[in-house]
């Protein structure tokens, strides 16, 4: 089983739909949590942090749960510009990132 | 731009030659990441600095591989008698001490003939 699982998509909606994202993760001590956002041969670009009391970027909103070792992004008034891979990330107590495959995302005219 | 540089962007080798790669981080971290990623996957992790102390290694990386950080500041990956497997993008980032958010550089697109 991988350690971080994510559904590979690809998600294909329109301008202004609202998608979601969820992922999985198998180790229980990990310590923090990220959406990491990649362009197409480009390096990842942090997103946003995730916390277990949730937190809210603008049109970006992500979610923790521990118990259920789950986490989500939820994009909402998804614009052209959107369009990337979206990696699930977990972080061990020194830092090691481990990453899901990503979820490709495109939005269309 | 983060403010961490990678040194090539691009390199294209014959299997069997040696390679070496640089990695500048954020001036002010202190913890220092490599990774790597084939198509269609998401980065791994290969080893980790604290300063100039190599304090983690991936069973990824094998004895053709090396990677140093001699006075706490820049880094540098050599990949010995490079293979076709070797193919891949390496990417390099840093973090400071009292976070946990890492920033990637651009990574160098190694590509073994």
């Amino acid at each position: 089983r991988k350690e971080v699982e994510q559904d590979p998509g690809p998600f294909n909606v329109p301008e202004g739909a609202t998608v979601a994202f969820n992922c999985t993760y198998s180790n229980s001590a990990s310590q923090s949590f990220f959406w990491y956002r990649q362009d197409c041969r480009k390096e990842p670009k942090l997103l946003m942090s995730v916390y277990s009391s949730g937190n809210e970027d603008g049109r970006f909103t992500a979610q923790l749960n521990r118990a259920s070792q789950y986490i989500s992004l939820l994009i909402r008034d998804s614009k052209l510009s959107d369009s990337a891979t979206y990696l699930c990330t977990i972080g061990t107590s020194y830092g090691k990132l481990t990453f899901g495959q990503g979820t490709i995302l495109t939005v269309h005219p | 731009d983060t403010g961490v540089s990678q040194d090539p962007r691009h390199k294209i080798t014959k299997r069997g030659q040696n390679v070496t790669f640089r990695c500048d981080p954020i001036s002010e971290h202190n913890r220092l990441y490599w990774y790597r990623q084939t198509l269609g996957q998401g980065p791994e992790f290969l080893t980790y600095f604290q300063n100039e102390a190599q304090l983690e290694k991936s069973r990824l990386l094998s004895d053709r591989f090396s990677a140093e950080r001699p006075k706490g500041s820049f880094s540098t990956l050599e990949i010995q008698r490079t293979e076709q497997g070797d193919s891949a993008m390496y990417l390099c980032a840093s973090r400071k001490q009292d976070s946990y958010e890492q920033y990637f550089g651009p990574g160098t697109r190694l590509t073994v003939t």
